[in-house]
């Protein structure tokens, strides 16, 4: 069936070094992904998303890069910061406007000081 | 610039009480969603809204489930008879659309839900 998985449930990372968070999809149709943080006892927060028509878009210390021949998608976040530490969700979702999303499981990230 | 609100943000109650679980959209965002998080199942889609129109609504669990959209500033969702497998923490998401591309949703924080 469809699925998005993360290979790494939890990454721990050393303060100032850049981290990197994958994530695999199954359906070579969708066309749109996007990763979320999430902090302990809030909601899902956007970070950064990107289309099929690309295969790298960079924001604010994070760069997103996909690559649809293998069918992966990675969150690059440079000079990892305490803040950083939530945990990691990509998504995937089809085309034709069904605005639908299918989560990965998850991706813990520990940011030691 | 206010998020989506959710309320209330913690709701513990006993077996078989009504709960209703309410949400407050991003102004202008014409798509609602209602996810539901847990530790085994992660975030599962339960329905979504567009125009105040319920659109999908195949991840409602069952028929206890309800959830509606009077107009487009206000959601609720309801269960009715309430069971201890219902806890679970609730998430409302909005999105505006952009022609026919997706566009983030954005989340609220949450209703913390424990049946007893």
């Amino acid at each position: 069936g469809e699925s998005v998985g993360l290979h790494l449930p939890t990454l721990s990372v050393q303060e100032g070094d850049n981290s990197i968070i994958n994530c695999a999809y199954s359906n070579s149709a969708s066309d749109y992904f996007i990763w979320y943080k999430q902090e302990s006892g809030k909601g899902p927060q956007f970070i950064i998303d990107i289309r099929s028509n690309m295969d790298k878009r960079q924001g604010q210390r994070v760069t997103v890069l996909l690559n649809k021949t293998v069918k992966h998608l990675s969150l690059q976040i440079a000079a990892t910061q305490p803040g950083d530490s939530a945990v990691y969700f990509c998504a995937e979702s089809k085309p034709s406007g069904t605005y639908k999303y299918i989560f990965g499981t998850g991706t813990r990230l520990k940011v030691l000081a | 610039d206010a998020g989506v609100i959710q309320s209330p943000r913690h709701e513990v109650t006993e077996m078989g009480q009504e709960v209703t679980l309410r949400c407050k959209p991003i102004s202008g965002h014409d798509y609602l969603f209602w996810y539901r998080q847990t530790m085994m199942r992660g975030l599962e889609l339960l329905i979504y809204f567009n125009n105040n129109v319920p659109i999908d609504d195949s991840g409602m669990p069952e028929d206890r489930f309800s959830a509606k959209m009077p107009n487009a500033s206000f959601s609720t969702l309801k269960i009715q008879p309430s069971e201890p497998r219902d806890s679970a923490v609730y998430f409302c998401a909005s999105s505006l659309r952009v022609g026919a591309s997706n566009q983030p949703q954005h989340f609220g924080d949450g209703t913390r839900l424990s049946i007893l």
